[in-house]
């Protein structure tokens, strides 16, 4: 059971590059987020996805773009990279249940990016 | 959504119970209380959550204020492989929102 799985590890981007950050569950969850940590500090939510065909802007939204391909994917795209992107990307997902009991959120390991 | 305040740091000793504490007085009637850890250069992971009631599992326990407006993650032995980022947060049972981590709390453990 993989749980969440992030693709890239690592990556090197130049000012005004783009890029999509994959992301992929096998738990069934209908629930997916995206968070960036820089360094030293907590995580910061920046899209989120309640349901398929649905997205949310979180906290730091600006610069960034998601699409929720379906149950199991929940993409995060940066389409004009700038040095203050350079952090790193997690991706996470849970079971929600209105009314019923809260479940963990599972996280991935992380695209270290940095933004030349 | 309802936020939460952590101490930025603690030390410990190995072996020893450590406390950590949270701080969430606006906490609303359907918030759980989550609380997850994050070893350098990894995901966060999960460690504990309750609702009301004091709540034990095989990693931690999780204490809960009779009012709600606090908590407290305890390891009861702490170990070296315990120094983390531990970051406690609030889920609203009843509607799905933005799930906001604060900075969290480092724990040190000193063999």
């Amino acid at each position: 059971n993989a749980g969440v799985t992030q693709t890239p590890k690592f990556q090197v981007l130049k000012t005004g590059q783009s890029m999509t950050l994959q992301c992929a569950q096998d738990m069934n969850h209908n629930s997916m987020y995206w968070y960036r940590q820089d360094p030293g500090m907590g995580l910061r939510l920046i899209y989120y996805s309640a349901s398929e065909g649905t997205t949310d802007k979180g906290e730091v939204p600006n610069g960034y773009n998601v699409s929720r391909l379906n149950k199991r994917e929940f993409s995060l795209r940066l389409e004009s990279a700038a040095p203050s992107q350079t952090s790193v990307y997690f991706c996470a997902s849970t079971q929600f249940a209105a009314g019923g009991r809260s479940s963990p959120l599972h996280f991935g390991n992380g695209t270290r990016l940095t933004v030349t | 959504d309802a936020k939460t305040t952590q101490p930025n740091s603690m030390e410990s000793n190995e072996e020893e119970p450590v406390h950590l504490p949270c701080n969430h007085s606006t906490i609303s009637g359907t918030d759980y209380i989550h609380w997850y850890r994050q070893l350098p250069s990894q995901g966060p992971e999960y460690v504990i959550h309750g609702l009301t009631s004091n709540v034990n599992n095989r990693m931690a326990s999780l204490a809960i204020a009779e009012d709600r407006k606090s908590s407290t993650l305890i390891l009861h032995r702490a170990t070296l492989r315990d120094a983390a980022v531990y970051y406690c947060i609030l889920r609203d049972g009843g509607s799905q929102g933005n799930l906001i981590f604060g900075k969290g709390t480092k724990l040190s453990v000193k063999p």
